[in-house]
């Protein structure tokens, strides 16, 4: 694609309920990140893949977070049973390797 | 631990010269990269440095030293649209070698004024 895409831009959710949030990486990125950041602050690293294995999720906060990359592409961060201090920006960026991250314009999750 | 330090707030009049620092202590050090963030939108990338001297591009350059783990941002000709925040945020090799991602400041916010 053109660019990283992410869906949906705005997700409100009650606290308890799960969502995901979908990731789609420029074509042929091997390099996938998932970042969440504060208002004022830099990204805060969570979890990345190269192609479809996950090599890090020292970030991810718990268990209720958890990501996925099944084929190499299209990812999803998965949130069980959200907290409203879940409540933040949501970013991917994805790269050739190690080249620069181009990022998404960012999921707004807001827990009630 | 990994940690990176920039000011937090900069202000400078347009037309003007800024010079925005970062220093890091890291291991497994592999570049440092400037991004820029317009309130409200994602970081885009400006430049990168893996070796000591300065990159230049346009109005923007970034210089590295990494015997004294210091960069900056040097912003000419500054307009208003520079009004942004500006991330460092340094590349690290872990896991042997396994394993790659960025550590990122907290962004220096800049103000550009008529």
């Amino acid at each position: 694609g053109a660019g990283v895409s992410q869906s949906p831009r705005y997700k409100v959710t009650k606290r308890g309920q799960d969502v995901a949030l979908r990731c789609d990486p420029i074509s042929g990125h091997v390099s996938l990140y998932w970042y969440r950041q504060a208002l004022g602050q830099g990204p805060e690293f969570l979890t990345y893949f190269n192609y479809e294995a996950q090599q890090d999720k020292s970030g991810l906060p718990n268990d209720r977070f958890s990501a996925e990359r099944p084929e190499g592409s299209i990812s999803t961060l998965t949130i069980q049973r959200t907290e409203q201090r879940d409540s933040a920006m949501y970013r991917c960026a994805s790269s050739l390797e190690a080249d620069e991250q181009f990022f998404g314009p960012g999921t707004r999750l807001t827990v009630l | 631990g990994q940690n990176i330090d920039q000011p937090t707030e900069m202000t400078a009049t347009e037309g003007a010269i800024v010079q925005i620092n970062c220093t890091y202590q890291t291991s497994g050090f592999n570049g440092l990269f400037w991004y820029q963030q317009h309130a409200g939108e994602a970081p885009t990338f400006l430049s990168y440095n893996v070796l000591d001297g300065l990159e230049e591009k346009g109005r923007f350059s970034s210089f590295l030293s990494r015997s004294k783990g210091y960069s900056y941002l040097l912003l000419k000709e500054l307009q208003m649209k520079d009004s942004a925040s500006y991330l460092c945020a340094v590349r690290v090799d872990y896991n042997a070698g396994n394993n790659r991602k960025l550590i990122w400041g907290l962004g220096t916010s800049l103000a550009v004024n008529p």
